[in-house]
């Protein structure tokens, strides 16, 4: 079966720096993909991991073990703006096509 | 920058009536999405279209679901008899290519669908 796993809330302050971990379990991979999430609104890509290591993209890194199924999507210098849901996808297959979604982390940045 | 648009943005239906949400995805891209996301749950993948065809379907998607791109530019989802577990935001995506560089998926705003 599938599953990815994300922490459903997370709270942190302006300036600050975040990690938010995601876990998944699927029948394949084929690449981990972040996106940001406004409330009533469509899912904007962040990153996309397939190989192991970190991938830096200006305040937003993302993580990835294969071996241990596992991602983190690090946020640095925090804004208000960042408020928003994180999105953790995976695609199962390079033939494939869908992405699964975990159901997200709403991250709440506070002054 | 290119964008994914989706029509209507809002479309409210009674029970049994079929409905049509539009797409346009971005215009080099070659592979196409939609999604559905019930109030207050995860992002669902209903059906992958490429190259005229479907390509991958979930269990969500089935026979009063369909498919089509009627022209060079839009891409549709069709509801043949909604009901009311079918409210949700509907949101179309379209990528360049399946793997590697250029696989990220793009996602238009999204149409609101509410069955009454």
């Amino acid at each position: 079966g599938q599953n990815i796993d994300q922490p459903t809330e997370m709270t942190a302050t302006e300036g600050a720096i975040v990690q938010i971990n995601c876990t998944y379990q699927t029948s394949g991979f084929n690449g981990l993909f972040w996106y940001q999430q406004h409330a009533g609104e469509a899912p904007t890509f962040l990153s996309y991991n397939v190989l192991d290591g970190l991938e830096e993209k200006g305040r937003f890194s993302s993580f990835l073990s294969r071996s241990k199924g596992y991602s983190y999507l690090l946020l640095k210098e925090l804004q208000m703006k960042d408020s928003a849901s994180y999105l953790c996808a995976v695609n199962e297959d390079q033939a494939g096509t869908a992405l699964i979604f975990g159901k997200g982390t709403t991250l709440s940045v506070s002054s | 920058e290119p964008e994914v648009t989706q029509t209507p943005s809002h479309q409210v239906t009674q029970m049994g009536q079929e409905v049509i949400l539009r797409c346009v995805p971005i215009s080099n891209h070659l592979y196409f999405y939609w999604y559905r996301q019930i109030l207050g749950q995860k992002v669902e993948f209903l059906v992958s279209f490429y190259n005229n065809e479907i390509s991958e379907k979930s269990e969500i998607f089935d026979d009063q679901f369909s498919v089509e791109r009627p022209d060079g530019s839009n891409f549709t989802l069709k509801i043949r008899s909604t009901k009311l577990e079918d409210s949700a935001m509907y949101f179309c995506a379209s990528s360049f290519r399946l793997a590697g560089v250029g696989n990220e998926q793009f996602f238009g705003p999204g149409t609101r669908l509410t069955v009454l």
